[in-house]
């Protein structure tokens, strides 16, 4: 089955710094992958997705960027605010049958003002 | 919109008690998902439901773990005995259809003493 490997574990970053969060995943069928970010006590939240016929997308400060070839796929978060502070998650789905979601371990964000 | 809603948002019990969580999707969404997420990980699908039908519990412990959606629209999990190891959050999420993107609650976090 699909195993996504996420890093780094934890990241510390000053106000206004880019933060990037890697992840790999295993099966090459996998074609869509969400990115959730998870606050304290609250459930995860989906902030970006991209699927497997585009490279990269952009939302404001998020950007996701993908590379089928060596499977795997990024995070970018530019300017980064203190409310970023929280744990991010990648996922990795195949678009086939029924979209069944693998998660990665997480990468716990604190920017410090 | 109205989010997924869950409660109770938290449960203590003893190990070998059952416990119950409920969930009501967003409305007008077919899809709805339960994540068992232990502490330090990110979520692991347990059961997918399809309107009121079951399209993935392959990693639901079926020997003390059951859910329902009757009706296609809320749904309920149970633990029955509870085990520590079942310490955790347990979330679900809703998505319109399957293949559209997954929408979570903010959990109920069970605690086995």
């Amino acid at each position: 089955g699909e195993n996504v490997e996420q890093h780094p574990s934890t990241l510390s970053v000053q106000e206004g710094d880019s933060a990037v969060i890697k992840c790999t995943y295993s099966d090459s069928a996998s074609n869509y992958f969400p990115w959730y970010k998870q606050e304290l006590g609250k459930g995860p939240q989906l902030i970006i997705d991209i699927r497997s016929n585009v490279g990269e997308k952009k939302d404001q400060r998020i950007a996701v960027t993908l590379n089928k070839t060596a499977k795997h796929f990024s995070l970018h978060i530019t300017e980064t605010q203190p409310e970023d502070s929280a744990v991010y998650f990648c996922a990795a789905s195949k678009d086939t049958g029924f979209q069944k979601l693998v998660f990665g371990t997480g990468t716990r964000l604190l920017v410090s003002p | 919109e109205a989010g997924v809603a869950q409660s109770p948002r938290y449960k203590i019990i003893e190990k070998r008690q059952s416990v119950a969580f409920w969930c009501n999707p967003i409305s007008g969404h077919a899809t709805l998902y339960w994540y068992q997420q232990i502490l330090g990980q990110g979520p692991k699908l347990l059961i997918q439901f399809q309107n009121n039908g079951v399209v993935d519990d392959s990693q639901l412990p079926k020997d003390r773990f059951s859910a329902e959606r009757l009706k296609g629209v809320d749904s309920t999990l149970k633990i029955q005995p509870a085990k520590l190891e079942d310490s955790a959050v347990y979330l679900c999420a809703s998505s319109l259809g399957d293949r559209q993107p997954q929408h979570f609650g903010d959990g109920t976090r069970l605690s086995i003493l």
